[in-house]
Parts: C-alpha cells; structure tokens; sequence
C-alpha cells in the first residue's frame, strides 16, 4: 500500500527557533500534500494544502508566515514552524494523495513538536 | 462549522459486541467517505471507505452503511475486540478531506 514518511516522529524545540518537518511520499508520486494539526483528544484539523511546484494554499486562520509549506517535489514536501512558541507545541500530521479528486488519502505518522 | 458532525464522542463496548458510529453532512458535493483508525502518537489509517451511489460496504468485521438521502453514514464493528479501541474519525470529500470530531472507542474483555 502507499507509504506516507514523516520525519521526525518527535522534536523538542525552544521558543523562538525554527523546526522543519518532512512529509514523503515513498512508493508513489503525491500530486498534493496536506499538513494537519491535532490536538490532544481533538480531530484533524487542515492547516493547509500543498501542490507541487505551486504555492500552498492555507486554511483561514493558519498564518502562512508562521507555518511555511514548500512541495519542491512530487514526493516531499516541507512543513517549518519558524519562531516557534508554546503554543504551537502540537501533533503535526501530513497526508498526500496520488492523484487529483476524490481519493483515499494516506497519513504519516505524526510528529509530536514540544516548544519550551 | 463542522463539515462532518460524528457521535458518539466515546463508546465503550464489550468484547464480541456491535460498536457503531453514526456521521452526518450537509455538503452535497462530498462524493468519497472514508473511516480512520487512528492509535494514540499514530497518524490516522485508513479502514474502509465508501462512495455514495453504494449503500453498504463490507469489509471482514467493518462495514459502512450509507444514507444518500439523509446524508448519513455510519461505521459498524462486528465482533468487536480489545485490539479495536482506538480512535474513529469519519471523514468527507470533494478535494479537501473534513473530518468528524472523533469517537474513542474502548472494547473491553
């Protein structure tokens, strides 16, 4: 089945630097990507959609300065928090899909960002 | 506002029992309806899904019944077992995925 890698699993960050979570695709070509936020006991919540060579599009309310998104490659695509605060201490979760429309979609598996 | 509306919250079910998980929508445009499973520090995995000219979907102990008509959907667990608890979201789509809220389900032995 397609495999969604997502890396790192965990990473533990002080507030104000900048954390960049990778999102690949391993065994098929991802024509889009989305990055999700979860908080604990809460459901998914899309932050925003990434295509590849394009920009990404965001979700209302999720700031695109704070949470860059860049899709360089039909495989990989890239989530940095830049300055980031407590409060973005979060589980981030990306999935893609193979192919436009209505398809199933496949996580990764998470990363746990902790902002002291 | 909730695209996909989900209940229970949390379901606990004995061993061997039926769990179910009931989902709604309004959005018409919605043409693909898959079931997560996710463990906890896991990312969701998908379980079975179904589309809507389809009103029932089967596979081993999970079957998904769908409601074109009344914009309902829900998840049925046959047999269920201590391995299933877990974390159940429902989920709708066009292009963006919407998912429900969530339903922790514990089976107990």
């Amino acid at each position: 089945g397609a495999v969604v890698s997502q890396h790192p699993s965990w990473v533990i960050c002080k507030s104000g630097t900048s954390v960049k979570i990778e999102c690949r695709s391993l065994d098929f070509q991802a024509t889009t990507m989305f990055w999700y936020r979860q908080f604990p006991k809460q459901s998914l919540m899309l932050m925003a959609t990434s295509n590849e060579g394009s920009k990404a599009t965001y979700e209302q309310g999720v700031e695109k300065d704070k949470f860059l998104i860049n899709h360089a490659s039909l495989t990989l695509s890239t989530l940095t928090v830049t300055s980031a605060h407590p409060e973005d201490s979060s589980f981030y979760i990306c999935s893609a899909r193979a192919r436009t429309g209505s398809s199933p979609l496949h996580f990764g598996n998470g990363t746990r960002l902790t902002v002291t | 506002q909730q695209q996909v509306k989900q209940s229970p919250q949390s379901l606990i079910v004995q061993k061997g029992g039926i769990s179910i998980i009931n989902c709604a929508y309004e959005n018409t445009a919605f043409d693909y309806f898959p079931w997560y499973q996710q463990f906890p520090g896991k990312g969701p995995a998908l379980l079975i899904a179904i589309r809507p000219d389809v009103s029932e979907k089967k596979e081993g102990r999970f079957t998904i019944s769908f409601n074109k008509s009344a914009k309902q959907f829900s998840l049925h667990i046959m047999d269920s077992q201590p391995g299933d608890s877990a974390t159940y979201f429902c989920a709708a789509t066009a292009n963006n995925l919407f998912f429900g809220t969530g339903t922790r389900l514990t089976v107990i032995p």
